[in-house]
């Protein structure tokens, strides 16, 4: 079993759908990240989590610490949104991340 | 604010080859970390660097090796290639480990 595990696999919406990408974890964190990666490989750190909620823009995440669960939203969703989120975290007080193996999004205008 | 420079952004090697790739964090971070991506195995951590210090490896061969500057710039380096090392490399930076910015990559392909 994966340490860090995404669902779903792949997700596709229609332009201003509410989305909901759910990352489960089965190990100590000390933080939990949320990054975007657009294809030709850049990735973009979204959020860095280690407890409650944090808002950017139309982007939301949240963490249940008790539950090792984490969930990302996106409001009002738009084609620019398309783009693998991929689920990390950091182990216990080492330095190492561990990465969910990413949800691929298709926003259709 | 320049961000993480990654070079080359492309490469093409032979089997048996050694290469070395190169990240420049961004000024004033002093935690610089590298992974691999593939399309099988996904992202995996390779290692982390904090003041010229490897502080943790991930689980690869000690083909693949690190090192970390005092200017904090990065290296990896990988000796005798095999097919499988045909990847993404990417490299963020940090100022305290957490909270990473991260490079485009190095895409390397062994032939």
């Amino acid at each position: 079993k994966n340490e860090v595990e995404q669902s779903p696999q792949n997700l596709t919406a229609q332009e201003g759908e509410f989305i909901t990408i759910n990352c489960s974890y089965s190990v100590g964190i000390s933080a939990l990240h949320w990054l975007q990666q657009h294809p030709g490989g850049g990735i973009v750190s979204l959020f860095m989590l280690s407890s409650g909620k944090k808002k950017h823009g139309r982007l939301i995440a949240t963490i249940n610490i008790q539950e090792k669960h984490s969930s990302l939203h996106i409001t009002a969703s738009h084609p620019r949104d398309s783009a693998v989120y991929i689920c990390a975290v950091t182990l216990g007080s080492s330095y190492k991340l561990i990465f969910g193996s990413g949800t691929r999004l298709l926003v259709r205008p | 604010k320049a961000g993480v420079t990654q070079t080359p952004r492309y490469l093409i090697k032979t089997r048996g080859q050694q290469v070395t790739l190169s990240c420049s964090p961004i000024s004033g971070h002093r935690s610089v970390s590298w992974y691999q991506q593939t399309p099988g195995q996904g992202l995996q951590f390779l290692f982390e660097y904090f003041s010229e210090t490897q502080r943790n490896k991930g689980n690869f061969p000690g083909r693949f090796s690190g090192r970390q500057f005092s200017n904090s710039r990065s290296e990896m380096n990988v000796s005798t290639l095999e097919l499988g090392d045909s990847a993404l490399y990417l490299c963020a930076s940090s100022p305290f480990s957490y909270g990473y910015t991260f490079g485009s990559g190095t895409r390397l392909t062994v032939v």
